[in-house]
Order: structure tokens, then C-alpha cells, then sequence
């Protein structure tokens, strides 16, 4: 139980164009779904939260108009880069939180290149 | 605010042999404590996690970990290193409330390398 997938696996995308990223919880519903950043060989740094039905809430320094998240539904949550740049090539990961737990189930990440 | 430290952004072990990841946290409130696991171009999986209870918890894949509030710590353990270990490791902390409430703090990882 608990899997949560994201797609696509990987993108190319060309500078200036928008890339979506969706994240889905397959078995359960999430309430609560997070949007984290990977630089290579860093550690994962939180950039939004965004609840069911609710504006997504970003966390310091990260541009909510340029990270457009959605989470229409409990089982999908969306992010989208708008106007890439080559500096936005990260890996990205998705989590997704069941109410009333805490543990934080993972997508198997988006690498995103912009080129 | 909550924190985590990491001691060691590198372990090298040989394969049968004792695995010891450090990790220590800052919490001004009772934390929840995770270890997740992440191989490489993969996302994170849960090892184990310490919310309330015994604090001796046992994980996935013969890991364990022990909270020890009067030293802040929360180090990882696996009697044999087994070649399949050899991934990057996460030691994560989160509240029961407050702004924080739910959100993940990580550490910066640690490398396990198993040496045959």
C-alpha cells in the first residue's frame, strides 16, 4: 500500500516553455501532498504544500507564480514550471501525507531538463 | 523550528559488517523521526519512523533505530551491511503542530558504500 507515482519519469523541455508534473496517490487518499526540489548530491528542500481544495502554500524564496501547484483531487496533485529556464533542471519529488499520519509517502521523482 | 544533523556525508563499510548512521535533531517539541532510504534517480522510501511509544523501533530490511531524547539523537543501525545497502540515507523530523505541522525537515544525507 501507499504508492505514489509521478509523470513523467523524465522531460526535456526547451527553454521559455511550461513543463506539468503530475503526482498521483494510487492507493489512498491524500489530504496533504508536497513538492520538493533534489539538487544532485544535496538533500531534498520542501518548496510547497498543498492541501485538497485549497491554495498550495510555498515555502521561503520560491516563486509561487512561477511554481503553479494544483491539487484538485485527493489522489492528484500538479506542478507546474512555467517559463523554464535552464536553471530550473532539477530533479523534482512528490510526497503525499494520508490524514491523521505524519509519514510522507514518495514519487519515484521527475528529472527535468531544460535545455 | 526543527533541525537535523548528519554526521558523516560518507560511510564506508565492508559487506557483514555493522552499519552506523549519526543523526541528531532539534525539536523545542516532542519530534516525529523518520530514516527513509534513496537509491540513485529514485525517490525516497520509509526505512522506519519514531512517533510515540518504544523507542527502540524496527524498520524494513533488518534497519533499526533508537530515540534517545536526552541526546537528541536518532542514529540508524543494521547488524550486517549487505551489498543491497549501498544507497543514500535520510534522517528526517517533523511536529504534531504548530506552522511546521506535518512538513518533513531532512538531513543533508549520508552515503552508504558496501565494499564487498
Amino acid at each position: 500500500g501507499a504508492v505514489v507515482s509521478q509523470h513523467p519519469s523524465w522531460v526535456i523541455c526547451k527553454s521559455g516553455t511550461s513543463v506539468k508534473i503530475e503526482c498521483r496517490s494510487l492507493d489512498f487518499q491524500a489530504t496533504t501532498m508536497f513538492w520538493y526540489r533534489q539538487f544532485p548530491k544535496q538533500s531534498l528542500m520542501l518548496m510547497a504544500t498543498s492541501n485538497e481544495g485549497s491554495k498550495a502554500t510555498y515555502e521561503q524564496g520560491v516563486e509561487k507564480d512561477k511554481f503553479l501547484i494544483n491539487h484538485a483531487s485527493l489522489t492528484l496533485s500538479t506542478l507546474t514550471v512555467t517559463s523554464a529556464h535552464p536553471e530550473d533542471s532539477s530533479f523534482y519529488i512528490c510526497s503525499a501525507r494520508a490524514g491523521g499520519v505524519y509519514e510522507q509517502y514518495f514519487g519515484p521523482g521527475t528529472r527535468l531538463t531544460v535545455t | 523550528a526543527q533541525s537535523v544533523t548528519q554526521l558523516g556525508s560518507h560511510v564506508s563499510v565492508s559487506e557483514g559488517a555493522l552499519v552506523l548512521l549519526r543523526c541528531n535533531y532539534s525539536s523545542s517539541v516532542p519530534p516525529y523521526l523518520f530514516w527513509y532510504v534513496q537509491y540513485p534517480n529514485q525517490g525516497l522510501q520509509l526505512l522506519l519512523k519514531y512517533t510515540t511509544g518504544a523507542t527502540l523501533v524496527k524498520g524494513i530490511n533488518g534497519f533499526e533505530a533508537e530515540f534517545k531524547k536526552s541526546e537528541t539523537s536518532f542514529h540508524l543501525t543494521k547488524p550486517s551491511a549487505h551489498m543491497s545497502d549501498a544507497a543514500e540515507y535520510f534522517c528526517a523530523v517533523t511536529v504534531a503542530g504548530g506552522t511546521s505541522y506535518g512538513k518533513l525537515t531532512f538531513g543533508q544525507g549520508t552515503i552508504l558504500t558496501v565494499h564487498p
